[in-house]
């Protein structure tokens, strides 16, 4: 089974720090990655793809390093509504994705 | 934007009882997905299917079969339930591999 491993935290940090999540994946042959962000008791949303270049989506910054094998996410100038479970996702070349277990993100006032 | 339905929010059963849970996505996905959740354990595979009446075991196929007669329409079946099958399920979709799913809303079975 291919893995995703993610440190599950939480991770609790003030409104307006800048807050980074580190995800890694065991398979080399992997084609495509996410983050995907779920709110409590609600389905998992994409939060975005993760390209090979990095890619910004206002205040966040995904990042892939495939020597490495590792996937990150940046939140700049956390907001209390950033507070979630964040989701590593990879894809290879199976049907399925392969899901992270998480990490859980608490922002505070 | 694509629509994943599932027709329950929250069910709740007893030990025994065969259960139907109905997923509905309505943008013309390939692929079809179930899963269950729940706490530290992540998300879990339970079946999925890659085109009308295919459907491939996932990681934890054991009390569950699966019914795709039209694309649209992916059916979660718990056969005899059992209370270790209260769970958080989600069915998910996407148009093909290595695409991202989007997920329903997700039923939370309980079983009592």
């Amino acid at each position: 089974r291919k893995e995703v491993e993610q440190d599950p935290g939480p991770f609790n940090v003030p409104e307006g720090a800048t807050v980074a999540f580190n995800c890694t994946y065991s398979n080399s042959a992997s084609q495509s990655f996410f983050w995907y962000r779920q709110d409590c008791r609600k389905e998992p949303k994409l939060l975005m793809s993760v390209y090979s270049s990095g890619n910004e989506d206002g205040r966040f910054t995904a990042q892939l390093n495939r020597a490495s094998q590792y996937i990150s996410l940046l939140i700049r100038d956390s907001k209390l509504s950033d507070s979630a479970t964040y989701l590593c996702v990879v894809a290879d070349s199976g049907y399925a994705l392969n899901f992270g277990k998480g990490t859980s993100l608490l922002v505070t006032p | 934007d694509v629509k994943v339905t599932q027709s329950s929010r929250y069910l709740v059963k007893r030990t025994g009882e065969k259960v139907f849970l109905e997923c509905v996505q309505d943008m013309d996905h390939e692929n079809m997905f179930w899963y269950r959740q729940d706490p530290g354990l992540g998300l879990r595979l339970i079946y999925f299917s890659y085109d009308v009446k295919m459907k491939e075991k996932g990681d934890i196929p054991e009390g569950y079969s699966v019914s795709r007669e039209k694309k649209e329409r992916f059916s979660l079946i718990l056969e005899s339930a059992s209370t270790n099958q209260t769970s958080m399920y989600l069915c998910a979709s996407n148009i093909d591999r290595p695409y991202g799913y989007t997920f329903g809303s997700g039923t939370r079975l309980t079983v009592v």
